[in-house]
């Protein structure tokens, strides 16, 4: 079983819909997880943190997180052809707080293509 | 702005040279910094742990001589890929804290 778990996708939807993209950790002690973009040739951008159950919200973005089921989510709304990319999901021990995370673990990525 | 620096962006050299990529956390003191490589279409690969003022914690199957690692200041870690040949062609990333770098990507000739 692999750390952190995504669905490659792709994941197809129409512009204007709602994204959801999902992942699931095994290590029960993580405590910070975090959702980065990454467009195609680029380097990862972090989009949104979560640290405690339950959601989340900036902007079009919710993270949603279940710490029982070891599982986050990210939802992407009125999702946008800007927003094609591939998502990744990573977790970590440590806690928040501080500027540093230790190493991260990183899920294989979701490719999301959102179409006009 | 980037809370990480990462030079060069792009690096073209012959096979046997050597490639140093330069890494800065700029707004806080990084005790550890990590470096990462990332083949098209692929995931991001941890190479190593680059650790201040010691020795580099590599990941298995990563040959410390062939990347060396040094983080001698706590804002700065350097990676050289040691007699670069086409099979090092790849997309090198740094990380500090949780930002990234804006990658390295390196074409062997």
């Amino acid at each position: 079983q692999k750390e952190v778990e995504q669905n490659s996708g792709p994941l197809s939807v129409p512009e204007g819909a709602i994204a959801s993209l999902n992942c699931t950790y095994s290590d029960r002690v993580s405590q910070s997880f975090f959702w980065y973009r990454q467009y195609s040739g680029k380097s990862p951008e972090l989009i949104m943190s979560i640290y405690s159950n339950g959601d989340k919200e900036d902007g079009r973005f919710t993270a949603q997180l279940n710490k029982a089921s070891q599982y986050v989510s990210l939802l992407i709304r009125d999702s946008q052809p800007s927003d094609s990319a591939t998502y990744l999901c990573a977790v970590t021990r440590a806690g928040a707080g501080g500027t540093s995370y230790g190493k991260l673990t990183f899920g294989q990525g979701t490719i999301l293509t959102v179409h006009p | 702005g980037a809370v990480v620096s990462q030079h060069p962006s792009r690096v073209i050299c012959k096979s046997g040279t050597s490639v140093k990529i330069e890494c800065r956390s700029l707004d806080f003191q990084a005790t550890t910094m990590f470096w990462y490589r990332q083949f098209p279409k692929k995931s991001l690969m941890l190479m190593a742990t680059s650790n201040e003022g010691s020795k580099a914690t590599y990941e298995q199957g990563v040959e410390k001589d062939k990347f060396l690692i040094n983080h001698a200041s706590l804002t700065l870690s350097t990676l050289t890929v040691t007699s670069a040949h086409p099979e090092d062609s790849s997309f090198y990333i740094c990380s500090a804290g949780v930002d990234f770098g804006a990658g390295t990507r390196l074409s062997v000739l």
